[in-house]
């Protein structure tokens, strides 16, 4: 059973701080990793991809793969208030399906 | 462009019946998964279709069942309902072959009684 595993949280940060939130990944096959943002009611949306080793950043967002260690993160400078969601890690193999991460809740307090 | 469309929003229905749910991918998208999601259990896969053949499948019993379409839309079939299918269904489409990025849609909240 291929596994994502995220803290579920609450993560409370103060406005203007970083944000980490973090995922580690069973599969080692995995190649495609995804941050998907969810508002509560709301369907998920991507806001970051990343296929290799190292930091992607865009915008206010970085995300960070390991492979070695198998972990994924996602760092969010200048926290908002607008920040405040759910945040989703996902892992693909090749040819595979999405594979999601239960979540971590991310409260950014004004 | 027209986003992911689901429907009905909302169902409720009694233990034992069965329910269809549609989903229309947007525009040009050929590939259509589908995910269970719950506060306990997060999103969990069901099955991905594309071009009318189903690609991927997940870990839920012979009760869930799908298809797609020529025109790439999808349904999503559930018979013999039981308490703990109460869920929100999303579907998401997807460009192929090489871009990854899910697009999701409104989703549709299924109330088991």
């Amino acid at each position: 059973q291929k596994e994502v595993e995220q803290n579920s949280g609450p993560l409370s940060v103060p406005e203007g701080a970083i944000a980490s939130l973090n995922c580690t990944y069973s599969d080692r096959v995995s190649q495609s990793f995804f941050w998907y943002r969810q508002y509560s009611g709301k369907s998920p949306e991507l806001i970051m991809s990343i296929y290799s080793n190292g930091d992607k950043e865009d915008g206010r967002f970085t995300a960070q793969l390991n492979k070695a260690s198998q972990y994924v993160s996602l760092l969010i400078r200048d926290s908002q208030p607008s920040d405040s969601a759910t945040y989703l890690c996902a892992v693909r193999g090749y040819g595979q399906n999405f594979v999601f991460g239960p979540g971590t809740r991310l409260s950014v307090l004004p | 462009k027209a986003g992911v469309t689901q429907t009905p929003r909302y169902l409720i229905k009694t233990r034992g019946q069965q329910v269809t749910l549609s989903c229309s991918p947007i525009s040009g998208h050929r590939s259509v998964s589908w995910y269970q999601q719950t506060p306990g259990q997060g999103l969990q896969f069901l099955f991905e279709y594309f071009s009318e053949t189903q690609r991927n499948k997940g870990n839920f019993p012979g009760r869930f069942s799908g298809r797609q379409f020529s025109n790439s839309r999808s349904e999503m079939n559930v018979s013999t309902l039981e308490l703990g299918d109460s869920a929100l269904y999303l579907c998401a489409s997807r460009q192929e072959t090489t871009n990854e990025k899910l697009f999701f849609g409104s989703g549709t909240q299924l109330s088991v009684l």
